[in-house]
C-alpha cells in the first residue's frame, strides 16, 4: 500500500521568505502526484498537478517537482505571504485511482 | 456551479446513534468519493462511485459504515452506530468521468461522537 510522508508537519516563517515543502512516498507505480491547499474549515483546492512523465510544474509563485525514482516531491513557495497560511497536503495517484495523502504541512507566514 | 455541496456541515451526536451525511456532486461529474480526515491518519479515502455504482470500498472501516448513491446528484454515508473514534471531518468530492485526479472537494461535515 502506497504511503505519503510529510515532512515538517509545521513550518512557521516570516513574510517574504523562501521555502520548501517535502513530500515523500513509497510506490513509485504513480499515475501522478498533486499539490492541494486546505483553509480551515474548507475542502481542499488543488495548486499543481505533475503527471508522472513530468519533472516539475509552475503556477505564480508556486513550483512543484517530482523525482519518481526516490520517490520525492517538493512544492516551492517564493516571496511567501500571510495568505499563504494553509495546510498543504501532497496526494499520489496510483494506477488504480486512488489517492494517497499524506498528513500534510502546516503553514504559518508571519507578517 | 456551486461546487459540491455537502450536508449538515456540523454534527454532534451521542454514540450510538445513526448518523447520516449527505453529498451533492457537480453536475456532469460521474464519480464520487467519501473520503475521512483526522489528525492522526489524514485523510483516507473511504469509498468512491462510478456511475453510481461503487467501485472500490476497501477503506469502509466497518461494517457500521455504509454509502449509497441512488442517483447522479446525490450520495449519502451512514454511520450505525456511531462511536467516539468516528469523529472526524467527512469529505466529499467529485470528478468528470475519466479524470480521476481532479477532484472537486466539498467543504467537509465536521462530525463529533460523545
Amino acid at each position: 500500500k502506497q504511503e505519503v510522508t510529510q515532512i515538517p508537519a509545521a513550518l512557521s516563517v516570516p513574510e517574504g521568505e523562501n521555502l520548501v515543502l517535502n513530500c515523500s512516498f513509497t510506490d513509485s507505480a504513480i499515475y501522478n502526484l498533486q499539490w492541494f491547499r486546505q483553509d480551515p474549515g474548507k475542502g481542499l483546492t488543488s495548486l499543481l498537478l505533475i503527471q508522472s512523465s513530468q519533472r516539475e510544474q509552475t503556477s505564480g509563485r508556486l513550483n512543484a517537482s517530482l523525482d519518481k525514482s526516490s520517490g520525492r516531491s517538493t512544492l516551492y513557495i517564493a516571496a511567501s505571504q500571510p495568505g499563504d497560511s494553509a495546510t498543504y497536503l501532497c496526494a499520489a495517484l496510483n494506477t488504480g485511482n486512488q489517492f494517497y495523502f499524506g498528513t500534510g504541512t502546516s503553514l504559518t507566514v508571519i507578517p | 456551479d456551486a461546487g459540491v455541496i455537502q450536508s449538515p456541515r456540523h454534527e454532534v451526536t451521542e454514540m450510538g446513534q445513526e448518523v447520516t451525511l449527505r453529498c451533492k456532486p457537480i453536475s456532469g461529474h460521474n464519480s464520487l468519493f467519501w473520503y475521512r480526515q483526522t489528525m492522526m491518519r489524514g485523510l483516507e479515502l473511504l469509498i468512491y462511485f462510478n456511475n453510481n455504482v461503487p467501485i472500490d470500498d476497501s477503506g469502509m472501516p466497518e461494517d457500521r459504515f455504509s454509502a449509497k448513491m441512488p442517483n447522479a446528484s446525490f450520495s449519502t454515508l451512514k454511520i450505525q452506530p456511531s462511536e467516539p473514534r468516528d469523529s472526524a471531518v467527512y469529505f466529499c468530492a467529485s470528478s468528470l468521468p475519466l479524470e480521476p485526479d481532479t477532484q472537486y472537494f466539498g467543504p467537509g461535515t465536521r462530525l463529533t461522537v460523545l
